[in-house]
Parts: C-alpha cells; structure tokens; sequence
C-alpha cells in the first residue's frame, strides 16, 4: 500500500529564507506521482508543484521547487525566499499513475510559520 | 474559471442526526472525490466518481454516509445518523480526468462539520 510521510509537524521560517518542507513516501509501484498542495486557515487546498516518477528533472515552479531523490523514496519541497503569505500547512501526496484514478494519499501535513 | 463549488461552508448538528453536504465540480471534469479531513491530519478519501459511477468507496463508512452524483455533475454526500467522529472538513475535488496521467485535484473550500 502507499503511504506518505511528513515527520515535521511544524516549521519556522524568517521571512525571505529558504526554507525545506520534507516527505518521505513508500510504494511498491513503479509509476507514481507526487504532488504538493498548500492549505492556508481559509482550507481550501492550493496545487503546488508535481513531480512524475519518470522525471529525470526536478520539477519547479516559480519560488517552489521538488528535491526528487528516487533511492531514498523523497520528495522534498523547497521554498525559497519565504513570504508571509506562505505561512499555511503543507501537504505532501501521491497517486499511482497505472490506471490513472487520480487518487491522492495524503501525509499528515507540515504546518509552516514564515516569521518577519 | 469557476472552481469548486461547496455549501453549506459550516454546519452544526447533534449526534445522530443527519446531514447532507453538496458539490459542483468545475465544468466538464468527470471525476469527482468526497474526502474527510479531521482536525491535525491528512485528508483521507471517502468516494471517487468517474462521471455519475463510482470507482472507489473503499473507505466510505456505507453503514451511516452515502454520496450519489447524479447527471454526472454535482454530487452530494450524507451522513445518516452523524457521530462525534465525523467531526471533520469535508472537501470535494474534481479534475478533467481526461488530459492524461499526472493531473492536479482542485478542490473547493470544504465544508466544516461539527457534531456536538
């Protein structure tokens, strides 16, 4: 079965900082997605950036960035010059793309402090 | 673009009573997903649609929550009798489910739950 692993349940982060939200993910697939959604106090939950495990870049977009370590089964996103606005929680996910249902396995989530 | 759509955005209700929670998916997806948040964790899925058949309801308690999506548009998820654990965010996503592999779930604002 696949599961997601966030093991910071909260961050601090100093505005204009980098800052590195970790996942760790375990499937026996070999055709996977990762995702990462960003959830602010309003909760609704914001698409982020994707990484397909066939990617041999990883993905970025914008001040976002996903650190893909496919041996150790990581999926880290870095955020980069941190603004107040990213203060929220932080949710890794993932979906087998065999069979393509789209599903997301979701971790327990980061919650993220930007201080200024 | 319009999103998700969900309503009511809150509700309270006493143990053992019913209630039913709507959603309008973003015009011409065809998969939709009911998932259910509870406070400090993950969202974990509860029913996914593929037009108006479901594809998933493995997790879905079908002793007290039902959900239909009829016309393969909205849908609707009830809870009948509700438990103090129901006590969640309720949040419903959608995607094309037709642009391939890899597609992002959008989601709208969920509707919070609490039963007293």
């Amino acid at each position: 079965a696949q599961k997601i692993t966030q093991t910071q349940p909260g961050m601090f982060v100093q505005e204009k900082e980098a800052v590195t939200l970790d996942c760790t993910y375990d499937t026996s697939d070999q055709s996977y997605g990762l995702f990462w959604y960003k959830q602010p106090s309003s909760g609704e939950m914001i698409f982020l950036i994707y990484q397909g495990s066939y990617d041999e870049q990883n993905a970025t977009e914008g001040r976002y960035s996903l650190n893909f370590q496919k041996a150790r089964k990581s999926a880290n996103l870095v955020i980069s010059a941190s603004q107040l606005g990213d203060s929220a929680m932080y949710f890794c996910a993932m979906t087998e793309l065999r069979g393509n249902t789209g599903k997301l396995i979701f971790g327990q989530g980061t919650t993220l402090q930007v201080k200024p | 673009e319009a999103g998700v759509a969900q309503s009511p955005r809150y509700k309270i209700i006493e143990k053992r009573q019913s209630v039913a929670f709507w959603c309008n998916p973003i015009s011409g997806h065809a998969t939709l997903y009911w998932y259910q948040q509870i406070l400090g964790q993950g969202p974990k899925l509860l029913i996914q649609f593929q037009n108006n058949g479901v594809v998933d309801d493995s997790q879905l308690p079908k002793d007290r929550f039902s959900a239909e999506r009829l016309k393969g548009v909205d849908s609707t998820l009830k809870i009948q009798p509700a438990k103090l654990e129901d006590s969640a965010v309720y949040l419903c996503a959608s995607r094309p489910g037709t642009t391939g592999v890899g597609e992002k779930l959008f989601f709208g604002s969920g509707t919070q739950l609490s039963v007293l």
